[in-house]
């Protein structure tokens, strides 16, 4: 079964400062990873994809993630983090289940940006 | 704009009421889903639609009923309103078919309380 483990589900990190969002999989075929972006009481907005192209992704804002395969990982960075980057922040890997293909999330990683 | 409209936004229930949660999409996709979101435990797949004319249950489909009307809309019942169904709902749509990797597009959800 295919599955993600998201690493923390608190981060926090000063202005200007590195984000780093941890994101493992589990998948016994190539994965198809995807991060998400959830600001509050919004919906979820899809912040970049993995589609077994490039291991290197880059996304929305100025985030971006590298698809190791030798670690199992799809770690979601940010240079350097600005207020409005505060939210909850959900990985997620596309999954075949009998006639759809779905995705399962992780349970999200809140990060909170300080002045 | 063009994406996926839930209705309504909010929703109160006593215990043993029925409602439906109705969704939208405009965006000609094929595949429908929804899912709960709960703190700490991510987003949840409830029922999800393939295609107009078929639907499948998810991970937490007790308690639930759907009808996917035609290609745009696709519905969540709650027969009878628990507590347990507090939660946020959120529809999403996808693309689906051919090797292409769509992410899903979501709406805003719907903020439902059981008391």
């Amino acid at each position: 079964a295919q599955s993600v483990t998201q690493l923390g589900s608190h981060v926090s990190v000063s202005e200007g400062a590195l984000v780093l969002l941890r994101c493992n999989y589990s998948s016994s075929v190539p994965p198809y990873l995807f991060w998400y972006v959830q600001y509050p009481n919004q919906g979820l907005q899809l912040l970049l994809k993995y589609t077994s192209a490039a291991t290197l992704v880059k996304g929305i804002n100025g985030f971006e993630a590298e698809f190791k395969k030798s670690e199992t990982s799809f770690h979601l960075t940010k240079p350097s983090a600005h207020m409005s980057d505060a939210a909850e922040y959900f990985c997620a890997v596309r999954v075949y289940s009998g006639s759809a293909r779905q995705l399962t999330f992780g349970s999200g990683t809140q990060l909170t940006v300080l002045p | 704009n063009a994406g996926v409209t839930q209705t309504p936004k909010f929703q109160v229930l006593k215990t043993g009421q029925s409602m439906t949660l109705q969704c939208a999409q405009d965006m000609n996709h094929n595949s429908m889903y929804w899912y709960r979101q709960d703190p700490g435990m991510g987003l949840r797949l409830i029922y999800y639609s393939a295609s107009e004319g078929t639907t499948d249950k998810g991970e937490v489909p007790n308690g639930y009923n759907v009808s996917r009307l035609n290609k745009r809309e696709f519905s969540l019942r709650l027969e009878s309103a628990a507590p347990s169904q507090t939660s946020v709902y959120f529809c999403a749509s996808s693309e689906f078919g051919g090797q292409v990797v769509y992410g899903y597009t979501f709406g805003s959800g719907t903020r439902l309380t059981v008391v």
